[in-house]
């Protein structure tokens, strides 16, 4: 079963950055936080991934609390086609367990 | 950018029959997994592959799954006799190696309706 909580749904500005939280209370110490993208029925897209460092990479941001309890992808200005379900997956040894995820809406 | 690739991307088969699905990993990546998505539904891990076995499947997997590396490019998922409740999206996946740093990169999916 997925070891992650994710709010069901947010929306967003255009242009703004968007904020989707994730907690995962029960992280074990080796075990990596993903996220991943899906549009429509496409097959899920990589984002970014951590262990316990903040990461940027030219899609997003990844801060990862101090304790690894809980983290926020950053989207530093949604566009349009930002619009996806969000998934933050935290990998058990060599399979993703995937939640039901956010549903982003980027308003324009 | 590299990518996984699957084929066919729909495919429509009568219940009972066999099919095959195709997949091209990423060239370097030795790792493969197979996932499906029922319509409406959480992605559902299926198999992982490495070294030409089997390393992880998940109770979804049942005898009439099998997995295979044909050649050096292709690995494949074939139902041997597809049911309703096999209609779903398929997607392949692979990854350079197996540790939990290593990214999964997946293919778009071949939606396979079983009638």
């Amino acid at each position: 079963d997925a070891k992650t909580t994710q709010p069901p749904s947010m929306d967003c500005a255009e242009g703004r950055a968007a904020n989707l939280p994730c907690n995962h209370s029960t992280i074990s110490g080796n075990e990596y936080v993903y996220w991943y993208r899906q549009i429509h029925s496409q097959g899920p897209q990589y984002i970014i991934h951590g262990l316990k460092n903040n990461e940027t990479n030219e899609m997003a941001s990844l801060i990862i609390t101090e304790d690894r309890k809980s983290s926020t992808l950053i989207l530093p200005h949604a566009t349009l086609r930002d619009t996806a379900v969000y998934y933050c997956i935290v990998r058990v040894g060599n399979q993703f367990y995937f939640g039901t995820g956010t549903s982003l809406t980027v308003i324009p | 950018e590299p990518e996984v690739t699957q084929t066919p991307s729909h495919q429509v088969t009568q219940m009972g029959q066999e099919v095959i699905l195709r997949c091209v990993p990423i060239s370097n990546h030795l790792y493969f997994y197979w996932y499906r998505q029922i319509l409406g539904q959480k992605v559902e891990f299926l198999v992982s592959f490495y070294n030409n076995e089997i390393s992880e499947k998940s109770e979804i997997f049942d005898d009439q799954f099998s997995v295979e590396r044909p050649d050096g490019s292709n690995f494949t998922l074939k139902i041997r006799s597809t049911k309703l409740e096999d209609s779903a999206m398929y997607f392949c996946a692979s990854s350079r190696e197996g540790t939990a740093g290593n990214t999964i990169y997946f293919g778009e999916g071949s939606w396979l309706t079983v009638v």
